[in-house]
Parts: structure tokens; C-alpha cells; sequence
């Protein structure tokens, strides 16, 4: 079993859609939690983090962290054709501050006019 | 700014050739990572610098992998004797010290071993 488990998709919505994309992981070192937007042939471009649990709220995007569950979600609201790309879901613990994060698969988000 | 730069976007090699991949990463980042994203996958971790230092080089597969950064800002990924399983996008990315994970990345260097 991996140590960050994301369902590859794709996954395909109307535009205008609510978006759910989610990670499971093992390790309950993990504090920071980390997503990224990567286009096709794009370095992956990091949306936003959260430490610890919680939410965290920027534009369309919200990030929640249940550390209980071990499970993470990013939603994106009213989304956008320009939002079809691949996101990533990162994490990593403070052990020795090297900050090295463990990313998932990614999940390929298709969303259509 | 600019952001983080790798050099060459593309490389094509032959099966037992020396490679060698640069970034540049954003004036002013002290933290610098290489990853190695083959397709379908996420990054995975290769190697950490703390200024000129490797920090963590725990992700390095084997001994053919080296990654120097002398000054402090340009890094270079070397790989000796290259096999068709080293092929993979190499993704480099940067940080500042005190935000270790707001990383930026740039674009990668797509490494085909034939």
C-alpha cells in the first residue's frame, strides 16, 4: 500500500460543476498538506496548504484536512473549462524540518462547455 | 519574477550515455529539490539542498545519480551510464527556507533513453 493512495479519474464534469477530488494516506507524521495543479507538459503549480487539520478557504478552491480519517478533499465550486488538468495532492511531516513531501498519483480533471 | 528554468526541456540519449540536466531555481531560494515524475505518476523525491549542501539525498536510485549545486543557486543533475528506465519527465523545484513547502516548480526536463 502506498503511502498517499488519489484515484487517477479522469474525471469528467459539466462546466459549472462542484468538484470533489480526494486523498487517503497512511502516515499520521503528515502535517502539511499540499495541492497542485499540473497542465499537460507543466511543471505542477501548488494551489494551496493547510497544516494540521481543518479547512482552508481561497476563491473556488477549499481545501479540508480530517486527520482522523486520514483523508483530504479539495472542492472546486462553479468550475471552469481553464481547471481541466491533472491535481495533485502532497503531504509531508516535520521530521528533521526537510519538509520532504510524498505526493499522490494525481487525478485527471476534465471539465466540458 | 522569473521563475524557476530547467535546461534542456527535451533530451534524447542512447542507452549507456552521461546526462546532465540543469535548474535555475527563483533568485533568492535557498531550498532547491529534484523529483523524477514518470507518467501516470505523482514526483517522486530524488534530492534536497539547503544552499550548497545536500540536505537529504535519500531518493537518489543508485549510485549513477548525482546532483551538485556549488554556489549555492544553479543545480546540475548528473546520471552516468543512463538506461531506458532512467526515461522521465525530471522536475526541479525551489523554496524559501522558512516555507519548505511552498515549493515552486518549473517546467521539467523530459529525458527519453533509447
Amino acid at each position: 500500500q502506498k503511502e498517499v493512495e488519489q484515484d487517477p479519474g479522469p474525471l469528467s464534469v459539466p462546466e459549472g460543476a462542484i468538484v470533489s477530488l480526494n486523498c487517503t494516506y497512511s502516515n499520521s507524521a503528515f502535517q502539511y498538506f499540499m495541492w497542485y495543479r499540473q497542465y499537460s507538459r507543466k511543471g505542477p503549480e501548488l494551489l494551496m496548504y493547510t497544516y494540521s487539520s481543518g479547512n482552508k478557504e481561497d476563491g473556488r478552491f477549499t481545501a479540508q484536512v480530517d486527520k482522523s480519517s486520514k483523508y483530504i478533499s479539495l472542492f472546486i465550486r462553479d468550475s471552469q473549462p481553464s481547471d481541466s488538468a491533472t491535481y495533485l495532492c502532497a503531504m509531508s511531516a516535520t521530521a528533521g524540518g526537510s519538509y520532504i513531501p510524498t505526493f499522490g498519483r494525481g487525478t485527471s480533471l476534465i471539465v466540458h462547455p | 519574477g522569473a521563475g524557476v528554468s530547467q535546461t534542456p526541456s527535451n533530451k534524447v540519449t542512447e542507452k549507456g550515455k552521461y546526462v546532465e540536466l540543469r535548474c535555475d531555481p527563483i533568485s533568492g531560494h535557498t531550498a532547491l529539490y529534484w523529483y523524477r515524475q514518470s507518467l501516470g505518476q505523482g514526483p517522486e523525491f530524488l534530492i534536497y539542498f539547503q544552499g550548497t549542501g545536500a540536505a537529504d539525498d535519500s531518493g537518489l536510485p543508485n549510485d549513477r545519480f548525482f546532483a551538485v549545486r556549488p554556489e549555492g543557486s544553479v543545480s546540475t543533475l548528473k546520471i552516468q551510464r543512463t538506461e531506458r528506465g532512467d526515461s522521465a519527465v525530471y522536475l526541479c523545484a525551489s523554496s524559501l527556507r522558512d516555507s519548505l513547502h511552498e515549493q515552486f516548480f518549473g517546467p521539467g526536463t523530459r529525458l527519453t533513453v533509447l
